[in-house]
């Protein structure tokens, strides 16, 4: 059965700390991983990783997955109160995207 | 315009009722996506559409009825439901056939089933 795991699936930390969100995943006809960002009620988009080792960047954002080992990770660095959402990845196949159950992160001023 | 517009925002409903959410783009996006999600929890799929074709039907129960008339509108018909039906329902929307896939998601539907 086809799943994906995120871990911790809650995390606390303060303004300017640096966090590393986790994702594996067992997806049949693999295509594609994404992260997405979810504060009230629509997820929007982070990244989409389709190759492995190739790290992708946005601002204290970056995420790199790994093929092989099947994860990928989400880093956030120099936090901001901002950023505290729940952190969904999920795996995309020939047809659905399967979520993670997601990682709620709260950061404390 | 890259936004996919949900109506309405909040809905509640006796299990008797009988109501629609409605789901619009117009980013000219073949395949949408109704996901099911309750508090706490990732979105579930529940049902996909390509080129206005039903094509996944995640096993979801027959008082959940989708429909899509053309390639810009989505509805999901509701009738009989039960409160454990409560959840946000997200509509979604994705250029099909695409090497790359990614949703765009509406701001969803709080439904609440009293």
């Amino acid at each position: 059965e086809d799943k994906v795991v995120q871990s911790p699936l809650s995390l606390v930390v303060h303004e300017g700390d640096t966090v590393t969100l986790n994702c594996s995943y067992e997806v049949t006809n693999f295509r594609s991983l994404l992260w997405y960002k979810q504060e009230k009620k629509a997820p929007t988009f982070l990244f989409m990783l389709t190759s492995s080792g190739i790290e992708k960047k946005s601002g204290r954002l970056s995420s790199i997955l790994d093929k092989k080992e099947l994860f990928s990770i989400l880093n956030i660095t120099a936090t901001q109160t901002g950023d505290s959402a729940i952190y969904l990845c999920a795996a995309y196949n020939n047809n659905d995207m399967r979520f993670g159950a997601g990682t709620r992160l709260t950061v404390k001023p | 315009d890259t936004e996919v517009t949900q109506t309405p925002k909040h809905l509640v409903m006796g299990m008797t009722n009988k109501k629609s959410l409605k789901c619009e783009q117009h980013m000219g996006h073949r395949a949408m996506y109704w996901y099911k999600q309750k508090a706490k929890k990732p979105p579930e799929l529940m049902f996909v559409y390509s080129y206005e074709k039903l094509s996944i039907n995640e096993s979801v129960p027959s008082r959940f009825s989708p429909e899509c008339p053309n390639s810009s509108l989505l509805n999901l018909h509701l009738h009989a439901l039960q409160p454990e039906d409560s959840a946000l329902y997200l509509c979604a929307s994705s250029l099909p056939g695409q090497r790359i896939e990614k949703l765009f998601f509406g701001s969803g539907t709080q439904l609440s089933v009293l």
